[in-house]
This record gives structure tokens, sequence and C-alpha cells, in this order.
């Protein structure tokens, strides 16, 4: 799988959109970009995923470049609940389960009242 | 819908104690994936079935089994406890070419 590269934390204010980069210069054609969040002691919680087109969903948007070497998570209207280490990560299309995610150390999101 | 359970959510064990973890999930999904985490630290994968019958280890797979009893459960097993596994563990599952991952509650798992 490509490597991703996320910053350790970021801050960001109740009510504002909250955007979180994730480099994977490395991604291939047929790798797509996951997004998973882990809010403090629960299991990680998949978000939304994308290959080159731009994604929404009623968690998020993904916005990938048009080279795909980089990508930014959007939280529209980030809350206090959106507080969460957020991870970034590439995986083949062609997938049939048997190789599982490998999670970094993702971004440490802090919302702030 | 319970999704992806596990237990016990927490144990403490002596030193050189064994334990198994239990997980079941209720969505008919084919994969299953054992992970744990230190504190402050990411996931790492320990072991995972592609499907029932089937296990392969994963990034971190010394010094624990894990069985697929059926296509629903998915147990791990400490033989030996250290105080190096001392950790939380995450059992998760999705089903073949999907990709969302699924994830339990966690087990919290103290080794003394």
């Amino acid at each position: 799988d490509a490597k991703t590269t996320q910053p350790p934390s970021m801050d960001c204010a109740e009510g504002r959109a909250a955007n979180l980069p994730c480099n994977h210069s490395t991604i291939s054609g047929n790798e797509y970009v996951y997004w998973y969040r882990q809010i403090h002691s629960q299991g990680p919680q998949y978000i939304i995923h994308g290959l080159k087109n731009n994604e929404t969903n009623e968690m998020a948007s993904l916005i990938i470049t048009e080279d795909r070497k980089s990508s930014t998570l959007i939280l529209p209207h980030a809350t206090l609940r959106d507080t969460a280490v957020y991870y970034c990560i590439v995986r083949p299309i062609m997938d049939t389960g048997r190789r599982a995610l490998t999670f970094g150390s993702g971004t440490r999101l802090q919302v702030q009242p | 819908n319970a999704g992806v359970t596990q237990t016990p959510k927490f144990q403490v064990l002596k030193t050189g104690q064994s334990m198994t973890l239990q997980c079941a999930q209720d969505m008919n999904h084919n994969s299953m994936y054992w992970y744990r985490q230190d504190p402050g630290m990411g996931l790492r994968l320990i072991y995972y079935s592609a499907s029932e019958g089937t296990t392969d280890k994963g990034e971190v797979p010394n010094g624990y089994n894990v069985s697929r009893l059926n296509k629903r459960e998915f147990s791990l097993r400490l033989e030996s406890a250290a105080p190096s596994q001392t950790s939380v563990y995450f059992c998760a599952s999705s089903e073949a070419r999907r990709f969302s991952i699924y994830f339990g509650e966690g087990s919290w798992l103290t080794v003394v």
C-alpha cells in the first residue's frame, strides 16, 4: 500500500470547517483513498473513500487533487464530537479482503469551543 | 443490529496466564481482523481472516493465536501473557471487496 503523510495534530474552532490534509505521492492508479476516524476510547469509524473524483456523504467531503498525490478531508461544520484522530489510508481497488488496512499515526483534530 | 461485539471489555492478567478474546459479527461479513493499539499509537494488525477456515499473520502476530470458529466468530488467544501485550484490542470485520471496515468497541487488557 502507498505510504501516507499527515500532520500529527490540528485545531479547529467549533462551527468552522475542518480541513485535514493527506499526502500520498506514491499512490498508484488502482488505489483508493480512505478516511477513518477514532474518537477517544472507541473503535475506528469509516468516514469516506474516493478514487479520483471528489466525494461527499453525510459525514464529510473528500477532495482529491488531479494528480491524486494528495487529498483533503473536509468536515464542513465541526462540532466538539468531531474531536478525534483521523486516519488517511490508501488501498487497491481489486482487493478481495485478504489484506487488512494498515493504520498509521493519523492527525489528532481538536475542535475548540 | 449489534455489528461487531467483543468480550470481555476489560481484563487484568498476571504474566504467564492465558486468555481468549472473543469476537462476533452479525453482518455476514467474510473478512475479520484483530488489531492492537498501544497508548498514543496507531493501530497494528495482529491477524486477519479473509474467510471462514483461513487465517493469516499481520504485522505483530508473535505471542498470539487465532481461530475462525465460523463465519461469525473470530477469537484471539494469548497463551502466555506478557506485560508487552498490555494494550487495547480491536476486532473488526468487512465484506470482501468492500471498502469499509467495522470495528468493535475494544477490549482493554492489562498484563501485570
